[in-house]
């Protein structure tokens, strides 16, 4: 059973704008949660991550948003530039460094 | 040095073959992963090594054998694998820091594929 979902297989945003991705997650003992962006042929490159005691991190043109009670995390990135495009999972963790990823979302950046 | 290293990079194995992916980092970090990535899904946990010492095996049949020699080297046996284990796998390590802060980086994967 898929711990951690992702529901938008894709997005496109045009450049300059803000791009949303969402994750949503069912385990409420996960305590730590990362965002990564992935390009075909590579590993995953972490991008930035956020402590179930906090609600917001920033980082530059990225924000991760943490809502507990949904169960639900995004990342914003603004503003979006072409050579964001790529596939970004979300992952949460258990105590015990069991990390579970969601399925991604491939972002593309319109020029 | 930010780097996972894994060779090779693609391996094309025979069913009754034995091969070995190898997976080096030198950032200290005294935790080791290996995840297995099929097409258009998530990364899949296999094991974790933390100081060394396997912590958690996600149920992975024994054709896949994990050892960790030391603390920056990590490798991955297979043997009688099937067509199925045909997949990207990944290696990564983390600092083992403190609780909530421990972030992982990723190896670029080996591609394997089995005949």
């Amino acid at each position: 059973d898929q711990q951690v979902k992702q529901n938008s297989p894709s997005l496109s945003v045009q450049e300059g704008r803000i791009s949303i991705l969402n994750c949503d997650y069912t385990n409420s003992m996960f305590d730590y949660f990362l965002w990564y962006k992935k390009y075909p042929a590579e590993g995953p490159t972490f991008l930035i991550s956020i402590s179930s005691i906090k609600d917001k991190n920033e980082d530059g043109r990225f924000t991760v948003f943490l809502n507990k009670s949904a169960k639900h995390l995004s990342l914003h990135i603004v503003p979006s530039q072409p050579g964001d495009s790529a596939v970004y999972f979300c992952a949460a963790r258990l105590t015990g460094n069991q990390f579970y990823f969601g399925t991604g979302t491939s972002l593309t950046v319109i020029p | 040095d930010t780097e996972v290293t894994q060779t090779p990079k693609h391996l094309v194995m025979g069913m009754t073959n034995k091969k070995s992916l190898k997976c080096e980092q030198h950032m200290g970090h005294r935790a080791m992963y290996w995840y297995k990535q099929k097409a258009k899904k998530p990364p899949e946990l296999m094991f974790v090594y933390s100081y060394e010492k396997l912590s958690i095996n996600e149920s992975v049949p024994s054709r896949f054998s994990p050892e960790c020699p030391n603390s920056s080297l990590l490798n991955l046996h297979l043997h009688a694998l099937q067509p199925e284990d045909s997949a990207l796998y990944l290696c990564a390590s983390s600092p083992l820091g403190l609780a909530g802060t421990d972030t992982q980086y990723f190896g670029p994967g080996t591609r394997l594929t089995v005949l």
